[in-house]
């Protein structure tokens, strides 16, 4: 069954530390994956991207991983700020059938001052 | 600006009303999709569509209904049939094909059953 499953459901963290999120995916055959932010009642908008052969993307003070034998990325966020309250997205692409996208159910993550 | 366009951003619905949701790309993107998302769920496919006049149903069809009559537009009807139609509805669009493609997302529409 293709899934995405996303760690930890939710995380506080004090403005100015770091953090990292987990994805794990048995998504099959795999495309690339993405991370999306997620502000509250807003869209999500794309993060990173990463096909199979990329093992780290980086976007301002976010970093991506992604290994690809053991099924796994992380999204590390360095020296939080407050506007990075949101929740994040870790999507799957599948290379072929019929559903392409398969979301994880985000990691809601609060920053505080 | 390029983008995906969803109106209207507030909307509420009587019981046995059927409402529809508006969503308009300029992206020139081939596939659309409406997604639902329930309060600390993850986003749930409705309807897709990867060609004009053309859509299939997603995970939960039951109760909503589209059309694609123009390549730029991809309205979501929520029928009467839906029974439990509060949440958060999220229009998106990308490209077919290709291997490193982003889907882009609208910034949703709400809707409340009174």
């Amino acid at each position: 069954k293709n899934q995405v499953e996303q760690s930890p459901q939710s995380l506080i963290i004090l403005e100015g530390k770091n953090c990292t999120l987990q994805c794990n995916y048995t998504v099959s055959p795999f495309s690339n994956l993405r991370w999306y932010k997620q502000d509250t009642g807003r869209g999500p908008v794309s993060l990173t991207i990463m096909t199979f052969s990329e093992n780290t993307k980086s976007n301002g003070r976010y970093t991506a991983t992604l290994d690809a034998d053991t099924k796994q990325s992380s999204l590390h966020i360095t020296a939080s700020q407050l506007s990075d309250s949101a929740s994040y997205i870790c999507v799957v692409s599948r290379a072929a059938g019929t559903y392409k996208y398969i979301f994880g159910t985000g990691t809601r993550l609060k920053v505080l001052a | 600006d390029g983008g995906i366009t969803q109106s209207p951003k507030y909307l509420f619905r009587k019981e046995g009303q059927n409402v529809t949701l508006s969503c308009e790309q300029n992206l020139n993107h081939d596939a659309m999709y409406w997604y639902r998302q329930d309060p600390g769920q993850g986003l749930r496919l409705i309807y897709y569509s990867q060609i004009v006049n053309d859509f299939q149903k997603g995970d939960i069809a039951e109760g909503y209904s589209v059309s694609r009559e123009k390549k730029e537009s991809f309205p979501l009807t929520v029928t009467s049939a839906q029974k439990n139609p509060t949440a958060f509805y999220l229009c998106a669009s990308s490209i077919i094909g290709g291997n490193g493609n982003t889907i882009y997302f609208g910034e949703g529409s709400w809707l409340t059953v009174v």
